[in-house]
């Protein structure tokens, strides 16, 4: 397992325009988080999964963006409709989920958005 | 609500000692971490703490948790240029859930 993936690494988009990025968690990890960065910022909660259940959202996550992980594997993140406030680094993260004895999240590398 | 800070900026030279500190607002945290993140990487787990624990060791990292103060802090002995790089302090209230962090402090080490 090499941790977790996302992809595209960059992406950059035109105004108004869908984009999606998908993330491809630990395999054995239940739980699957989106967080948001912003230049010189510390990462911004937006959802979490446990398993294909989407048990928190932030109200940071405007109706514009849906997130899903249908199997309970890998998750997309979609944002309709982007606008220039958009971007930002979108960083996904997993874990075996409460009781384990790792408490702490593996990260990807995360998926830059630009929207021009 | 949760509010996490951190100072900006920190600047040592090698082989010194790095302390990089962080206070928070929320009382019920419980679980306290310490990420790094290098340039245009994600956010790599470096140590965390339990509210029941002040301190714990970690080869070069010491984490010093202050519940009554609601302060914590990473010291990095024998800092490396390879510690260059941002670091963030992070809580939540159980394992497994969401993570509040802060805004990160950028570590640089002279040589």
């Amino acid at each position: 397992d090499t941790g977790v993936s996302q992809n595209p690494r960059h992406k950059i988009t035109k105004r108004g325009q869908n984009v999606t990025f998908r993330c491809d968690p630990i395999s054995e990890h239940n739980r699957l988080y989106w967080y948001r960065q912003t230049l010189g910022q510390g990462p911004e909660f937006l959802t979490y999964f446990q398993n294909e259940a989407q048990l928190e959202k932030s109200r940071l996550l405007s109706d514009r963006f849906s997130a899903e992980r249908p199997k309970g594997s890998f998750s997309t993140l979609e944002i309709q409709r982007t606008e220039q406030g958009d971007s930002a680094m979108y960083l996904c993260a997993s874990s075996p989920g409460t009781g384990s004895a790792n408490y702490g999240y593996t990260f990807g590398s995360g998926t830059r958005l630009t929207v021009v | 609500g949760e509010d996490v800070e951190q100072s900006l900026f920190l600047s040592v030279r090698e082989g010194d000692s790095s302390v990089i500190n962080c206070t928070y607002t929320d009382s019920s945290s419980t679980y306290l971490y310490w990420y790094k993140q290098e340039p245009g990487a994600g956010l790599q787990l470096l140590t965390y703490i339990f509210s029941n624990m002040d301190m714990k060791q970690d080869q070069r990292l010491t984490v010093l948790l202050n519940k009554k103060d609601k302060h914590l802090s990473l010291r990095i002995a024998d800092t490396q240029t390879g510690d260059s790089a941002i670091y963030f302090c992070a809580e939540s209230k159980t394992a497994g859930n969401m993570l509040t962090f802060g805004g990160g402090t950028r570590l640089m080490v002279k040589p």
